[in-house]
């Protein structure tokens, strides 16, 4: 089965800070990747699919990209609403292994 | 709006069963592919299963054999009949479903049902 590695688990920025996630697939996966954002005792929200289509209600401010085994989700300028932990998935065929998650904090 | 409503979870000795369920509305059920997928206590995302349109199923390889997804169109009610529960299974289980036909992302999630297994 096709592993989903996310990295870093945690990071710490400042608000206004342009924030990177990358998620690894141990194969290619096309761009059939998904990016969720998760609030504290919150359900899970999708933020991206395709890789990079925004979906939505989502602010422009998340962006998703890359294909084959390598992708990244952006948020250019981070705002106090965004702490969150966020989990790609991969959507091209069962089963449908979600990454790690990345824990945002704000500094 | 789309509406899902799971029920069912609470405590339960290893080696028990139980049955979940999650009530749908706002769209048409029958037209998408429904999931489970769990959360354990302060850990990540866990897929457990999908069932499709036509009622073809996959599982997780850690509930393999153990756990049964199903859907009833008539009642716009999925199912996971889960038996020989383990310690880790314990976990907040949510129902997902499907964006659209083939395209295997999950854009509304209901709220969760607490399974605990313990003794």
């Amino acid at each position: 089965d096709i592993q989903m590695t996310q990295s870093p688990s945690s990071l710490s920025a400042s608000v206004g800070d342009r924030v990177t996630i990358t998620c690894r697939a141990s194969q290619d996966i096309g761009n059939s990747l998904a990016w969720y954002q998760q609030k504290p005792g919150r359900v899970p929200k999708l933020l991206i699919y395709t890789a990079s289509t925004l979906h939505s209600g989502v602010p422009s401010r998340f962006s998703g990209s890359g294909s084959g085994t390598d992708f990244t989700l952006t948020i250019s300028s981070l705002q106090p609403e965004d702490v969150a932990t966020y989990y790609c998935q991969k959507s091209n065929s069962a089963p449908l292994t979600f990454g790690g998650g990345t824990k945002v904090e704000i500094k | 709006e789309v509406q899902l409503l799971e029920s069912g979870g609470g405590l339960v000795q290893p080696g028990g069963s139980l049955r979940l369920s999650c009530a749908a509305s706002g769209f048409t059920f029958s037209s998408y592919a429904m999931n489970w997928v769990r959360q354990s206590p302060g850990k990540g995302l866990e897929w457990v299963s999908s069932i499709g349109t036509g009622g073809t199923t996959y599982y997780a390889d850690s509930v393999k054999g153990r756990f049964t997804v199903s859907r009833d169109n008539s009642k716009n009610t999925l199912y996971l009949q889960m038996n020989s529960l383990r310690a880790e299974d314990t976990a907040l289980y949510y129902c997902a479903k499907h964006y659209r036909y083939g395209y295997r992302f999950f854009d509304y999630w209901g709220q969760g049902t607490l399974v605990t297994v313990s003794s």
